[in-house]
């Protein structure tokens, strides 16, 4: 089955350390992968997505994510957190849909609970 | 601000009812998806549409439905509300109809009781 990995429930982090929240993925062909950050009562807001070109890929809020096919992996990384990037993240890969020809959907992780400790 | 709207934005019911969810999506998007978020089952796709068509279908219930009107808005229909059925419900949209960048509305927290 076609899927994504988030390992980490929770990410415990301090302020103006390095974070990564991990991802990995199963998927059949090449991969388009994503992420996604939740803020409490929000909805999801895209952060970067990898299609093809760089592995490394640069998005939203400073956020950055390290394609690696060989390690069927997308991890999504940032130099230095902030206390507000606490939040839930989304890891999710496009698949093709069972319901019809050249259709597509995003199968989501079950998302990593980022804390950044002051 | 995602520019995709969603109402209400809580909705309470009784077991056995039914309940419509709107979404109005971003300027100029084409595409419609509804998600459910639940603490055990986590973000489920459960379908989509582009320009008032079905598109694609994810483990959506037979009592729940959908439709996606000349105007772009969408609504998710639920009946028949059963407990477990209490989630948060996403709509999202996109330009075209295959999937890769997506905004997501606010949400509408389902309870059913």
């Amino acid at each position: 089955a076609q899927s994504v990995a988030q390992p980490e429930d929770q990410v415990n982090v301090a302020e103006g350390n390095p974070l990564t929240v991990k991802c990995t993925y199963s998927v059949s062909g090449n991969p388009y992968l994503f992420w996604y950050v939740q803020y409490p009562n929000r909805g999801l807001q895209f952060l970067l997505k990898y299609i093809t070109g760089d592995n490394l890929v640069k998005g939203s809020y400073g956020f950055e994510a390290e394609f690696n096919k060989s390690q069927t992996s997308f991890h999504l990384k940032k130099p230095s957190a902030l206390v507000s990037d606490s939040a839930l993240y989304f890891c999710a890969v496009r698949v093709l849909s069972e319901s019809g020809a050249g259709s597509y959907q995003l199968t989501f992780g079950k998302g990593t609970k980022l804390s950044v400790i002051p | 601000d995602s520019g995709v709207t969603q109402t209400p934005k809580h909705l309470i019911t009784a077991t056995g009812q039914r309940v419509t969810l709107r979404c109005s999506p971003r300027s100029g998007d084409l595409s419609v998806y509804w998600y459910q978020q639940s603490l055990d089952q986590g973000l489920q796709f459960l379908i989509q549409y582009y320009n008032g068509e079905e598109r694609a279908k994810g483990n959506i219930l037979e009592r729940f439905s959908a439709q996606q009107f000349p105007d772009l808005h969408s609504e998710l229909n639920l009946s028949s509300l059963e407990l477990g059925d209490s989630a948060l419900y996403f709509c999202a949209s996109s330009r075209g109809a295959l999937t890769n960048e997506q905004f997501f509305g606010p949400g509408t927290r389902l309870t059913v009781l």
